[in-house]
């Protein structure tokens, strides 16, 4: 089975610009979730959708939104980038159901660099 | 609110050395713990998982953490070090309840091995 994959790997931006990233999850998956990873921050949690609904928000700005379509695949935008966007940006999907112990499984994440 | 505290941002052991890495858990319920391990420019991998069904929980690698209730802990241990285990290691919980795909995770801990 593949796993989850996200594109583009690399993306080099400038302040102000907005960006868009893509997850595909595991097949059979219905959950997607977002997570920034950044050295003084660590992995911080942003949105998790399911069957094309968010059910969950971390604490972020309203400039951080995602979607996730009918396939299951998910988009996160950032819009009016600023210099401390630059992060990892992980997706991982899991089956979705409601067992807090429900694994989710990562993506190789995609490294944003804002100049 | 959830949050977990890795005791550590660094762990140094020689090869064939025991590999303990600490976790502990702040909530007034215990979460669902988690245990994940990221190689450098990869995304997290699951090493083992906390599910109620046993204290003592075994994941790959030869990696397992014990679920300590009255301590708040769920550390990560591995009797005999190698080197391909040199890595980060992250500790994650999930609240349960509404918390739905929202991991919260710890700082991180750099396992370095010597040979």
């Amino acid at each position: 089975k593949a796993g989850v994959t996200q594109t583009p790997r690399y993306l080099i931006k400038t302040r102000g610009q907005q960006v868009t990233l893509s997850c595909s999850p595991i097949s059979g998956h219905r959950s997607v979730s977002w997570y920034q990873q950044t050295p003084g921050q660590g992995l911080q949690f942003l949105f998790e959708y399911f069957s094309e609904t968010q059910r969950n928000k971390g604490n972020f700005p309203g400039r951080f939104s995602g979607r996730q379509f009918s396939n299951s695949r998910s988009e996160m935008n950032v819009s009016t980038l600023e210099l401390g966007d630059s992060a990892l940006y992980l997706c991982a999907s899991s089956l979705g159901g409601a067992n807090p112990t429900d694994t989710q499984y990562f993506g190789p994440g995609t490294r944003l660099t804002v100049l | 609110a959830q949050s977990v505290t890795q005791l550590g941002s660094h762990v140094s052991v020689s090869e064939g050395a025991l590999v303990l890495l600490r976790c502990n858990y702040s909530s007034s319920v215990p979460p669902y713990l988690f245990w994940y391990v990221q190689y450098p420019n990869q995304g997290l991998q699951l090493l083992l998982k906390y599910t109620s069904a046993a204290t003592l929980v075994k994941g790959i690698n030869g990696f397992e953490a014990e679920f300590k209730k009255s301590e708040t802990s769920f550390h990560l241990t591995k009797p005999s070090a190698h080197m391909s285990d040199a890595a980060e290691y992250f500790c994650a919980a999930n609240a349960g309840g509404t918390s739905y795909g929202k991991l919260t995770f710890g700082q991180g801990t750099i396992l370095t091995v010597h040979p």
